[in-house]
């Protein structure tokens, strides 16, 4: 199937600087990208999804300067938690969708798992 | 919003023993999708179901949809440890501002004992 990667795979950073994730779909192309944030024991919740060549569209409740998302081509797209904090910290998942068959599937990354000291 | 609820909430079976996750979704279901998840890890793509009646199979795993009762259900055969983990169930939420993206349940942690 097809391959998204994350990078970095953990990151454990001081409160107030600022991370930046990499999601990349490694043998396909994808025009639309998904951020999703995990806590601890809950399920995964939607973040915003990122469109390559627009502005990214954020879910009610999501900070859109806090949590900057670029999808600069149709492999990359990047989330950057801007001036971390505690509360920030998360397993942090990309998934990029392909239609094929008519069916539509979407793949996730291996996640980011942040730590906010 | 559309609420996805899983049942149960954890599971411990003896190897070998089948089982059965249920998913309900509040809302008229558009596509529904199986994914496992072990901890600290991504999400491993099991299925997806768009049709009513739909029934696939991976493996061991089978899941079906009832559209009608707007409810999946995953059965595994036969389980064994490497089927131990979180599984999560995903839908996509009609009129989204986020197109085809996802709604997850809280997942079915399952452990299988030896």
């Amino acid at each position: 199937g097809a391959v998204v990667s994350q990078h970095p795979s953990w990151v454990i950073c001081k409160s107030g600087t600022s991370v930046k994730i990499e999601c990349r779909s490694l043998d396909f192309q994808a025009t639309t990208m998904f951020w999703y944030r995990q806590f601890p024991k809950q399920s995964l919740m939607l973040m915003a999804t990122s469109n390559e060549g627009s502005k990214a569209t954020y879910e009610q409740g999501v900070e859109k300067d806090k949590f900057l998302i670029n999808h600069a081509s149709l492999t990359l797209s990047t989330l950057t938690v801007t001036s971390a904090h505690p509360e920030d910290s998360s397993f942090y998942i990309c998934s990029a969708g392909i239609l094929a068959g008519g069916e539509e599937t979407q793949y996730f990354g291996p996640g980011t798992r942040l730590l906010v000291l | 919003s559309q609420e996805l609820e899983q049942s149960p909430q954890s599971l411990i079976v003896q190897e070998g023993k089948n089982l059965t996750i249920n998913c309900t979704s509040s809302k008229t279901l558009y596509g529904l999708y199986w994914y496992k998840q072990k901890y600290g890890e991504g999400l491993i793509f099991l299925m997806m179901l768009q049709k009513g009646g739909e029934e696939k199979s991976h493996e061991k795993i089978t899941a079906k949809l009832d559209e009608k009762k707007q409810q999946s259900s995953l059965h595994i055969t036969a389980s064994q440890p490497s089927h131990a983990g979180i599984y999560l169930c995903g839908a996509f939420e009609a009129n989204s501002n986020s197109g085809y993206a996802l709604n997850f349940g809280k997942g079915t942690s399952l452990l299988v004992t030896p």
